[in-house]
């Protein structure tokens, strides 16, 4: 079936060292993908989005990847640092019915260690 | 500039109550959306909005009803709560289109007793 999952429910990193988190999804159908942060108690925060066409995106610090070929995706924080702890999700943006929806993966917990 | 306001933050219901959860946005999106998160199962859709005066089923509509009131709200109905919506909610707004992501409330965490 159609989903957009994660490999790893949890992640702990080394304050100051590298994070990266992946995502496999399985619609092929889908041109566009995001990833969200949530902290604890809060909504879902945009981090950064990436288009079919493009293979790879850099923000402050983060950086997305794509891989079509394998439907890979993955989101690596450079320098982590404790306020990156949080759950983050991918999605990507399906056309529904009515218009466009977002479907989400299940998350993934990063625990950054000081 | 508020961005997404939910209310209410916290609710405690009996089961069979009804409430109305409420979500206004301050960004003129034209796509709003209402989200259920519940432990080790990321977020599902259970209504969206994509224009004012249209909406649509998600995942999980069942239980749910919703209205459009106008382009800044968009309210979740639970004519007869069960335990099994037991749930944080969360209310998401958008540009129109395929190419923009979600601005999210701050939810609202809802228990049924």
């Amino acid at each position: 079936g159609e989903s957009v999952g994660l490999h790893l429910p949890t992640l702990s990193v080394q304050e100051g060292d590298n994070s990266i988190i992946n995502c496999a999804y399985s619609n092929s159908a889908s041109d566009y993908f995001i990833w969200y942060k949530q902290e604890s108690g809060k909504g879902p925060q945009f981090i950064i989005d990436i288009r079919s066409n493009m293979d790879k995106r850099q923000g402050q610090r983060v950086t997305v990847l794509l891989n079509k070929t394998v439907k890979h995706l993955s989101l690596q924080i450079a320098a982590t640092q404790p306020g990156d702890s949080a759950v983050y999700f991918c999605a990507e943006k399906r056309i529904g019915t009515g218009g466009f929806k977002t479907i989400f993966g299940a998350g993934t917990r990063l625990f950054v260690k000081a | 500039n508020a961005g997404v306001t939910q209310t209410p933050k916290f609710q405690v219901l009996k089961t069979g109550q009804s409430m109305t959860l409420q979500c206004a946005q301050d960004m003129n999106h034209n796509s709003m959306y209402w989200y259920r998160q519940d432990p080790g199962m990321g977020l599902r859709l259970i209504y969206y909005s994509a224009s004012e005066g249209t909406t649509d089923k998600g995942e999980v509509p069942n239980g749910y009803n919703v209205s459009r009131l106008n382009k800044r709200e968009f309210s979740l109905r639970l004519e007869s709560a069960a335990p099994s919506q037991t749930s944080v909610y969360f209310c998401a707004s958008s540009e129109a289109g395929d190419h923009f992501g979600y601005t999210f409330g701050s939810g609202t965490r809802l228990t049924v007793v």
